[in-house]
């Protein structure tokens, strides 16, 4: 167990609908990663959120979007859905201390979306 | 442009045979590097990273990687391997500098060990 924790485990929705994933970081850590893994493109980068500010951006689709609370706990939201956005979505918590420049990212469990 | 290249994209081997999994990265900077386990079903593990120091470093479950620097590589190894083994695995690199930590990642590797 990482310590981070993400929900829903899995989602089954239809084209055009919008979903909401959630995830929660390990205790401490500032910085959370949002990473989508397909069959076609493996792991690619979505997005980073670095206590609560966007810090970098991947290859995000504009219909997708992120926030991360004042809690810490980030939401990721898929909209205008389409059968191409079924994947399994990972969130990664990391502290990144700015007193260090070495960083290890811990990933939750995964939501896997199947759109229909 | 940042990359990172798996060579073996499956790989099947016998109980104790021995292991290594080829990554080669391109990358700019100061890089930390990192080997990924997914078992089946399962979310993405941790194996092991390097930072920086020694080049040889020595993972969880037997696992060690060798980075070497003038070929860009980070390869996998393992002397012995078990059924237990058998999943996904994954090389990723990042930069060490700022709060960009994005990883770049390789395709995966999979591996199936027969009893």
């Amino acid at each position: 167990d990482s310590g981070v924790t993400q929900t829903p485990k899995h989602l089954i929705t239809a084209t055009g609908q919008r979903v909401t994933l959630r995830c929660s970081p390990r205790s401490g850590d500032l910085s959370v990663y949002w990473y989508q893994q397909s069959l076609d493109q493996g792991l690619q980068f979505l997005i980073q959120y670095y206590n609560g500010e966007e810090r970098a951006k991947g290859n995000i689709l504009e219909r997708f979007s992120a926030q991360q609370f004042p809690d810490l706990h980030s939401e990721l939201n898929l909209s205008s859905l389409e059968l191409g956005d079924s994947a399994l979505y990972f969130c990664a918590s990391s502290l990144i201390s700015t007193s260090s420049s070495t960083d290890t990212q811990y990933f939750g469990p995964g939501t896997r979306l199947t759109v229909l | 442009a940042q990359s990172v290249s798996q060579h073996n994209h499956h790989v099947i081997l016998s109980e104790a045979a021995s292991l290594e999994l080829g990554c080669n990265y391109s990358y700019g900077g100061t890089v930390n590097l990192f080997w990924y386990v997914q078992y089946p079903g399962q979310h993405l593990q941790l194996l092991l990273k390097y930072f920086s120091g020694d080049p040889l470093v020595k993972g969880i479950k037997g696992f060690e990687a060798e980075f070497i620097k003038s070929k860009f590589s980070f390869n996998l190894r393992k002397p012995s391997v078990q059924w237990s083994d058998t999943a996904e695995y994954f090389c990723a690199v990042n930069g060490n500098a700022g709060n960009n930590r994005k990883l770049i990642w390789g395709l995966g590797t999979s591996l199936a060990v027969n009893p």
